[in-house]
């Protein structure tokens, strides 16, 4: 089965940009999305096919993928950025999450 | 507004049965393929199952294949996981979340269930 690696945890001082990587064979062959979880809350999307914001998400996320690695960058990072951050891709008829990164804004 | 709600979740003991439901509403159900993702405590998501919008295609990660089934009767806007010879690993909250597009990604999640399998 199809395998993606996330960083466990990212750091980054306020207003600073944080990068979190989105590791897999050939993942720049495929769709990436991202998701923002806070704790206590379901998942929120943040990034869809590699780049895409959905309506209401800051112009700060963004997101590319190429290679071996995906990465989504938080620019200006806020307190309010503090979450878990997780990458997906869909592979041979089966959703796939990363590990997960806490990201942590200092 | 869309909304996503779940029920069914509850303490079953190893090897029981629990069906979890998704009631839908603000958006055209049968437009859009929809998905369980699963949270054990403290961990990480795993995407669980999907389905088509007409149900004609389903799909399932290995560890639940032969156990879990997904269904959906757009006529009630409800989404469906019969969840049947449950095991300790199966404990999670279950989160059912509508496809913006095709399978993947999700755009709108429910707030979840949470099931704990336990003797």
């Amino acid at each position: 089965s199809y395998e993606v690696t996330q960083p466990l945890s990212v750091s980054v001082a306020l207003g600073q940009t944080a990068r979190i990587t989105c590791g897999g064979n050939n993942i720049g062959s495929k769709n990436v999305h991202w998701y923002q979880q806070k704790p206590g809350q379901a998942p929120v999307l943040v990034i869809y096919r590699d780049s895409n914001r959905p309506s209401g998400i800051p112009e700060r996320f963004s997101g590319s993928n190429s290679g071996n690695t995906a990465t989504l960058t938080i620019s200006r990072a806020q307190a309010g950025d503090e979450a878990d951050y997780y990458c997906q891709v869909w592979d041979s008829n089966t959703g796939v999450f990363g590990t997960g990164t806490k990201v942590t804004v200092l | 507004e869309v909304q996503l709600l779940e029920s069914g979740g509850a303490l079953v003991q190893p090897g029981g049965s629990l069906r979890l439901s998704c009631a839908a509403s603000g958006f055209t159900f049968s437009n859009h393929a929809m998905t369980w993702v699963r949270q054990a405590p403290g961990k990480g998501l795993e995407w669980v199952s999907g389905i088509s919008t007409s149900g004609g295609s389903t799909f399932y990660t290995d560890s639940v294949k032969g156990r879990f089934t997904i269904s959906r009767d757009n006529s009630k806007n409800t989404l469906y996981l019969q969840m049947n010879s449950l095991r300790a690993e199966d404990t999670a909250v279950y989160y059912c979340a509508k496809a913006l597009f095709g399978v993947v990604p999700f755009d709108y999640w429910g707030q979840g269930t949470l099931v704990t399998v336990s003797s």
